[in-house]
């Protein structure tokens, strides 16, 4: 059972565009959600996360959105980078229910020059 | 300000062996994660220490696999008897305990096994 879903294996945006990356999650408990970058033999490099107290979080180019009814967050990138094709990791976690760290199947992203 | 650090970077191993994986987190984290990525698969939890307390497993953590950090500092992840589905990138992370606040996992560069 996946509790962290992303159903988009991969996405291709124009450089200068806005890349939205989507993430659903079924377990409520959930109240931390993290994104993560990574590159080809590398580990995944911690991006934003957002607590469930908000509903946005922005950092540079990169905002993340809760939507808590839905069980939904996006990470939006404005504007996009070459840099920034990688595959992109969506992460969750319930702090009250043990610090596991459940992760998304991922999205690879190409930023097209 | 180093990283989380891992050794070795790659493995190839027969079947039926036994490996052994280190991991270095950042000095002043007190918390150290092993995940585990097959290709197309986001990071699978493995095990998690608080300290030198190995405080969570996951039940992908067969009897083969064990884990220790003796004195809070580093961590090794031990495969013994190993199969070809083991075969993946073992991940290592670490964070820093804030209050009650989450804090995001640091990743190291990963220890890409594979059983022949």
């Amino acid at each position: 059972d996946q509790q962290v879903k992303q159903n988009s294996p991969s996405l291709s945006v124009q450089e200068g565009r806005i890349s939205i990356l989507n993430c659903d999650y079924t377990n409520s408990m959930f109240d931390y959600f993290l994104w993560y970058k990574k590159y080809p033999a590398e580990g995944p490099t911690f991006l934003i996360s957002i607590s469930s107290i908000k509903d946005k979080n922005e950092d540079g180019r990169f905002t993340v959105f809760l939507n808590k009814s839905a069980k939904h967050l996006s990470l939006h990138i404005v504007p996009s980078q070459p840099g920034d094709s990688a595959v992109y990791f969506c992460a969750a976690s319930a702090s009250n229910y043990g610090q596991n760290f459940v992760f998304g199947p991922g999205t690879r992203l190409s930023v097209l020059p | 300000d180093t990283g989380v650090s891992q050794d070795p970077r790659h493995k190839i191993t027969k079947r039926g062996q036994n490996v052994t994986f280190r991991c270095d987190p950042i000095s002043e984290h007190n918390r150290l994660y092993w995940y585990r990525q097959t290709l197309g698969q986001g990071p699978e939890f493995l095990t998690y220490f608080q300290n030198e307390a190995q405080l969570e497993k996951s039940r992908l953590l067969s009897d083969r696999f064990s884990a220790e950090r003796p004195k809070g500092s580093f961590s090794t992840l031990e495969i013994q008897r190993t199969e070809q589905g083991d075969s993946a990138m073992y991940l290592c992370a670490s964070s820093e305990r804030n209050g009650r606040a989450n804090s995001p996992l640091h990743f190291g560069n990963g220890t890409r096994l594979t059983v022949t």
